[in-house]
Parts: C-alpha cells; sequence; structure tokens
C-alpha cells in the first residue's frame, strides 16, 4: 500500500513569491493535515481539511492557505513568502475514524531566497 | 492547551544499551500519546501510539512505551540500542477536543557510539 507522497521533494522560490505544495494521502484516508517544521520552531500544526472542508488551522497569517479536493489529495499554498517560511512542510493523512492516527508524507523542504 | 515536554534534546547512548527517551504531557483528560521517529532528510514515521487500551504499548522496531497517568508520562524505552536507531524522536499528543491537531514535543535526538 503507498504511503502519503508529496510533491515536489525541495523547492525553491525568492520573497515574495507564492509557492504550491501538493499532497496525495493513503488510499482511503479522507482527512488530510499540514504541519510546517522550521529550524527552532519545531513541528507546528498548519491546516486541516476533511471532506473537502478547512476544518481546523494552526496560528498561521491567511496567506498559509489551501484546499482539499474531491479525490481527497491536497494542496498548501503560500502567498507573498517570506524569508522564515523556509522549512520543511509535511502532509499527514488518516482515516475519518481514527483521525487521531496520522501517517506523515516524505514533506517538501522550502527555501525562500 | 495541551502540551508535551521532551527531557532531553539530546540523548547519547552505547550500542546494546537501554534507550529511554522521556515525554510528559499536560492535559486534563487523557489524551491520545504517540512517539514519531524522523531520520535524517526523511518525513515522519509512527512507533507507537497511546489511545486508552492497554497501558504498556508496544510498537515497531522494539521499542514500547508505558502510560503513566499518575506522573502524566509517556517514555519512550527500547532494551538495546542498535545504529540504525540513530534519529530524532518526537512525542506528540492529539485530543479530539483539538481538532485532530497532533501537538509535538521539541524532539529529541538520539546518538548510538558503537
Amino acid at each position: 500500500e503507498a504511503g502519503v507522497t508529496q510533491s515536489p521533494t525541495h523547492l525553491i522560490k525568492t520573497r515574495g513569491q507564492q509557492a504550491t505544495l501538493r499532497c496525495s494521502p493513503i488510499s482511503g484516508h479522507t482527512s488530510v493535515y499540514w504541519y510546517q517544521q522550521a529550524l527552532g520552531l519545531g513541528l507546528q500544526f498548519l491546516l486541516w481539511y476533511d471532506e473537502g472542508e478547512e476544518r481546523n488551522r494552526g496560528n498561521f497569517p491567511p496567506r498559509f492557505s489551501g484546499r482539499q479536493f474531491p479525490n481527497y489529495s491536497s494542496e498548501l499554498n503560500v502567498n507573498a513568502l517570506e524569508l522564515e517560511d523556509s522549512a520543511l512542510y509535511l502532509c499527514a493523512s488518516s482515516l475519518v475514524v481514527r483521525r487521531e492516527t496520522q501517517y506523515f508524507g516524505p514533506g517538501t523542504r522550502l527555501l525562500v531566497l | 492547551a495541551q502540551s508535551v515536554t521532551q527531557l532531553g534534546s539530546h540523548v547519547s547512548v552505547s550500542e546494546g544499551a537501554l534507550v529511554l527517551l522521556r515525554c510528559n504531557y499536560s492535559s486534563s483528560v487523557p489524551p491520545y500519546l504517540f512517539w514519531y521517529v524522523q531520520y535524517p532528510n526523511q518525513g515522519l514515521q509512527l512507533l507507537l501510539k497511546y489511545t486508552s487500551a492497554a497501558t504498556l504499548v508496544k510498537g515497531i522496531n522494539g521499542f514500547e512505551a508505558e502510560f503513566k497517568k499518575s506522573e502524566t508520562s509517556f517514555h519512550l524505552t527500547k532494551p538495546s540500542a542498535h545504529m540504525s536507531d540513530a534519529a530524532e524522536y518526537f512525542c506528540a499528543v492529539s485530543k479530539e477536543t483539538s481538532g485532530s491537531r497532533l501537538t509535538f514535543g521539541e524532539g529529541t535526538q538520539l546518538t548510538v557510539n558503537p
């Protein structure tokens, strides 16, 4: 069974640009979560999507947004990139009946210059 | 708000020695608790989870953890360390009332010496 996949693996942008990160959940999983792992800040919850709706978001500005598609894959968009957005962005998925158990993808490493 | 504290950002053990990674949580009700491992340049892999069943939880790769409500702890142990266990370990907590978000500890970097 394929795990959570993310693309691209690496992304380099300049300040002010927009970044789009993609995530495909494990087959059968309908909930998708995004986390940011920034140096010195640890792992922080960003967003949770379930059944195509944003269910919860962490303490991040509105320029962090995303969506979930009918096939349950998800996109994370970061607008007006800032240097401090450089981080590893991890996507996780879970079954709707086991939301507490999340399985993670390999991440997208975003570097903002 | 719930939180997780991992005692010791770096732990070093010899190959074959006991591994003990400490995690304490603060929560008003028994939460779900997890240990994840992150190898260099990779995502997080679920090691084990506590979801209010047995207090001693066995995970993958020979790891186990014991939920102790009286101590609000969920320490991770492995009887005999292998070189391949060198990685960063994260304790995490979740409650349904928090929207299923995981709150992570700051991580413990485990070094295994030959």
